[in-house]
């Protein structure tokens, strides 16, 4: 079946530093999403991508973060100036058009902000 | 503000087994709900999505249902397996609110054998 890719699967990163994680979706997905997940909380939703622009964000996703589409195969988050409470698994994922809720996540990639 | 509740937050069943995961959720205003798999250091994956105007959905020994006006659903497992041990997410999509998902913290299940 096929799968959405994240790398890297750990990243460690001092506070104020830039990251950037990166995510490969399935190639005939439409929809990207960006989702973190505190250790021990909820999945909470970040971003959404649709048609080379953001469609939906929630408060989370203030002037820090950004998503780019930079080819027509790679999706990012770059969090600009990370703080210790960015610290977090980060997930990727996408589904194929609006209509379709079956959502394919990625593995994750686990951001420790020291 | 859609919160989304699951109960219980951890559950231990011999093989064999048949339980059930609780949801509710706050806000009967809903596009969809969806049922997740996390396995640990795994990503999410989709077990059953009910459209709002459906009652339940199954998919093998997994069986979930909806009920929108008290705000719950259940996700039936029967006859449990080891294999089943995992971390079960409910999710909703809210109505007319863009199409991201609102999760609960999950139930962690252990199935011993």
């Amino acid at each position: 079946e096929p799968e959405v890719t994240q790398t890297p699967s750990h990243q460690v990163t001092q506070m104020g530093q830039e990251v950037i994680l990166r995510c490969v979706p399935i190639s005939n997905h439409l929809y990207f999403y960006w989702y973190r997940q505190i250790l021990g909380q909820k999945v909470e939703f970040l971003v959404s991508f649709y048609n080379n622009e953001i469609s939906e964000k929630s408060e989370i996703f203030d002037d820090q973060f950004s998503v780019e589409r930079p080819d027509g195969s790679n999706f990012t988050l770059k969090i600009r100036s990370t703080k210790l409470e960015d610290s977090a698994m980060y997930f990727c994922a996408s589904k194929t058009n609006e209509s379709n809720e079956k959502l394919f996540f990625g593995s994750g990639t686990q951001l420790s902000v020291l | 503000k859609q919160e989304v509740t699951q109960i219980p937050a951890a559950l231990s069943v011999p093989e064999g087994e048949n339980l059930v995961l609780n949801c509710s959720f706050t806000d009967s205003a809903i596009y969809n709900l969806q049922w997740f798999r996390q396995d640990p250091g795994k990503g999410l994956t989709s077990l059953l999505l009910i459209q709002s105007s459906q009652r339940e959905q199954t998919s093998g020994r997994l069986n979930a249902s909806l009920d929108k006006s008290s705000g719950r659903s259940t996700l039936y497992i029967a006859a449990s397996q080891p294999g089943d041990s995992a971390t079960y997410l409910c999710a909703v999509r809210r109505r007319q609110a863009g199409t991201a998902l609102i999760f609960g913290k999950g139930t962690t299940l252990s199935v011993s054998s």
